[in-house]
C-alpha cells in the first residue's frame, strides 16, 4: 500500500486565517481524496482531487472555502480558508490502494481554530 | 449525509471476550470496508469485502458482506488490549463515483484486563 505523509500533524489557528495542509504520497496515484472528521464524528468526504483538473467537491463543501491543488501525481494540498471554530476537525487525505479496493489514509491534521 | 447505521456505538469488554459490530444501510453497496482508528492516527484498513455473501478473515478478525448488499458485520475474537480503538465501517454504493465512501459513525471498543 502507498505511504502517505501528511503535514502539519496539528495546528492551532486564529479565526479568520487560512491553513494549508499537505499530502505527499510515495507513489503516483491518479486520485486523491480529502476527508473531514469533526470531533467525535465519522469521516465525510470533502472533495476528490485529480491531477490536471479541478477538484470535485461534495455537497456542502465549496472551492472558495476549501481550495485544493493537485500539481502532480504524488502531491496535493487542501486549504481551509477564513477559518472559524466550526472548522476545528481532523482533516485526512486518502488514496486508493493498489492491492484491493480499499483506501489508505494519512495520519491526519488536527486543526483547532480559536 | 451519513448513510450507514453502525452499532453498537461503544463496547466495554473484558480481555478474551469476542466483539461483534455491524453496519446497515437502506442503499446497496458494492464494497464494504472495515477500518480501525487509533487516537491521533488515520483509519487503517482491516478487511475489504467485494461480493455479497463474502466472508473474510484477517487473523482474529472476521467480516461478512451481507447477502442483501445492505449490511456487513465485523467480529473480533479473543480480544486483547491493543484492540482498543474506534472501528468504522465504510461502503461504496453502486451509484457513487470511485473513491467516495460512506462511513458509519464508529464503534468505540474498550478492552479491560
Amino acid at each position: 500500500s502507498a505511504v502517505i505523509s501528511q503535514k502539519p500533524s496539528r495546528d492551532i489557528c486564529q479565526r479568520g486565517t487560512s491553513l494549508t495542509i499537505q499530502c505527499q504520497v510515495d507513489s503516483q496515484v491518479t486520485m486523491m481524496f480529502w476527508y473531514r472528521q469533526q470531533p467525535g464524528q465519522s469521516l465525510t468526504l470533502i472533495a476528490t482531487a485529480n491531477q490536471g483538473s479541478e477538484a470535485t467537491y461534495e455537497s456542502g463543501f465549496v472551492i472558495d472555502k476549501f481550495p485544493i491543488s493537485r500539481p502532480n501525481l504524488t502531491f496535493s494540498t487542501l486549504t481551509v480558508s477564513n477559518m472559524s471554530p466550526e472548522d476545528s476537525s481532523i482533516y485526512l487525505c486518502s488514496v486508493p490502494q493498489t492491492s484491493n479496493y480499499g483506501y489508505t489514509f494519512g495520519s491526519g491534521t488536527r486543526l483547532t481554530v480559536v | 449525509g451519513q448513510q450507514l447505521n453502525q452499532s453498537p456505538q461503544s463496547m466495554f469488554i473484558q480481555e478474551g471476550e469476542d466483539v461483534s459490530m455491524n453496519c446497515t444501510s437502506s442503499s446497496i453497496f458494492n464494497t464494504w470496508l472495515w477500518y480501525k482508528q487509533d487516537p491521533g492516527e488515520g483509519p487503517v484498513l482491516l478487511i475489504a469485502l467485494y461480493k455479497a455473501g463474502e466472508l473474510t478473515s484477517n487473523g482474529r478478525l472476521t467480516a461478512q458482506f451481507g447477502i442483501t448488499r445492505k449490511d456487513s458485520f465485523l467480529n473480533i475474537s479473543a480480544s486483547i488490549p491493543s484492540d482498543v480503538g474506534i472501528y468504522f465501517c465504510a461502503g461504496r454504493r453502486t451509484t457513487d463515483s470511485w473513491g467516495k465512501l460512506q462511513f458509519g459513525a464508529g464503534t468505540q471498543v474498550v478492552v479491560t484486563p
